[in-house]
């Protein structure tokens, strides 16, 4: 499986800034997508982050809010913006469709764990 | 509106049980079926299935899809205590978009 790193590991902010997640893969992989795991629930996913376009979002999750980045196909990063306690969450970058792996596997960097006071 | 359901959301057992965890779903554009161990942060890949009765097998887990019953279980055989964790499953639908089931918290006591 492809090596993925996310920085920060975990992050404490205060209400109403922003935190930048970034997201690197050893390998080019062609998809690479952003979820959430809010206490206590299962992974939602966020977006799909395009590279050379715009990401595309799901349902409840705006630009506005979650800005993503993707200019290359190792790399990826997430804002979390105007940020308020409901934010605490995992968010967690997965890719898939890499060489040498089936086009539908997920897998998952180490997570970013965000607190918000 | 796509689903995924596992059951039971959590299972209690002793070292050396086997466990069958379960995994429904219902989404309007299937590709695959995945399923996943995360104990702190980081999902860990366990299997994919896209074909019906199919064994796939790790060691001391195996898993197996049902196409026209749309459901997977997951099984763990001779349990350990390295094995508690949440097992999650996820169904890829459309263009690899995931869907999550809750999760099964699973706990094994020594």
């Amino acid at each position: 499986s492809a090596v993925i790193s996310q920085k920060p590991s975990r992050d404490i902010c205060q209400r109403g800034t922003s935190l930048t997640i970034q997201c690197q893969v050893d390998s080019q992989v062609t998809m690479m997508f952003w979820y959430r795991q809010q206490p206590g629930q299962s992974l939602t996913l966020i977006a799909t982050a395009n590279q050379g376009s715009e990401a595309t979002y799901e349902s409840g999750f705006v630009i506005d809010k979650f800005p993503i980045s993707r200019p290359n196909l190792t790399f990826s990063t997430l804002t979390v913006s105007n940020l308020s306690p409901e934010d605490s969450s995992i968010y967690l970058c997965s890719v898939g469709g890499g060489q040498g792996r089936g086009y539908n596997e997920q897998f998952f960097g180490p997570g970013t764990r965000l607190t918000v006071l | 509106e796509d689903k995924v359901v596992q059951s039971p959301l959590s299972l209690v057992v002793h070292e050396g049980d086997t466990v069958t965890l379960n995994c429904s779903y219902e989404v309007t554009n299937f590709r695959s079926l995945l399923w996943y161990k995360q104990e702190k942060k980081a999902p860990t890949f366990l299997f994919m299935l896209t074909s019906s009765g199919i064994e796939k097998k790790s060691g001391r887990l195996s898993s197996i899809l049902d196409k026209k019953e749309l459901f997977s279980i997951l099984n763990i055989t001779a349990t350990q205590t390295g094995d508690s964790a949440v097992y999650l499953c996820a169904v890829v639908e459309g263009a690899q978009k995931l869907v999550f089931g809750q999760g099964t918290r699973l706990t094994i006591n020594p």
